[in-house]
């Protein structure tokens, strides 16, 4: 398996953009987390799903943050409009039972927003 | 709720140092608890978990309910275990897996 895949890996935008984080699970995981990562505020939970279902999104900053898993192999980060504030990097991880839960995290997708 | 402190935003230690990194954490039942590793330009992957009692890289974490904490240690740093290292607790009571991960703490290892 490729691990967790995340695309693209890095984007530029300008404020006001819509900007869509694309991530692909390790296959047979039954729970994806979203994440993002800032100098000033570490690593923090946005919102995770389990089985294609949001558990918990209260890590979402605000109504411009939406995401989806439409299945159980996809599942998307959406910011709509994008602002500066919002640049940081943002992972995926999935994780299984099986796998004692252990959170196997993708690349990363670096976003920059101008 | 769940917690994770690790109060040392920052640690820099020489090459052959002692090296310890703290991890206070609050949950009220049976947590599970974890490190995790970053290095530079790389994807966050897990170093240890205490149920495993293992030691990786020359790591070890002991788990210690009393005073609810799981320090990483090494006895001898290296210069190539400079990275961010983040403790991270599940709840047992959690069904879908989740993790509250710390702040971060970022080691430098000196030459």
């Amino acid at each position: 398996d490729a691990g967790v895949i995340q695309s693209p890996r890095h984007e530029v935008t300008e404020m006001g953009q819509e900007v869509t984080l694309r991530c692909k699970p390790i296959s047979g995981h039954n729970s994806l987390f979203w994440y993002r990562q800032t100098m000033m505020r570490g690593l923090e939970l946005l919102i995770y799903f389990n089985n294609n279902v949001p558990i918990d999104d209260s890590g979402m900053p605000e109504d411009r943050f939406s995401a989806k898993m439409p299945n159980a192999s996809f599942s998307t980060l959406k910011i709509q409009p994008s602002e500066p504030r919002d640049s940081a990097v943002y992972f995926c991880a999935s994780s299984s039972r099986d796998h004692y839960n252990e959170q196997f995290f993708g690349p990363g997708t670096r976003l920059t927003v101008l | 709720a769940q917690r994770v402190t690790q109060p040392e935003k920052l640690l820099s230690v020489f090459k052959g140092a002692p090296v310890e990194l703290k991890c206070n954490y609050s949950y009220s039942g049976s947590p599970e608890l974890f490190w995790y590793v970053q290095y530079s330009r790389q994807r966050l992957q897990l170093l240890l978990r205490h149920i495993s009692r293992e030691s990786i890289k020359g790591f070890t974490a002991d788990l210690n309910k009393g005073e609810t904490s799981f320090h990483l240690k090494k006895p001898f740093a290296q210069e190539e275990d400079s990275a961010m290292y983040y403790c991270a607790l599940m709840g047992l009571k959690t069904n879908a897996g989740k993790s509250t991960f710390g702040d971060g703490t970022t080691l430098t290892v000196k030459p």
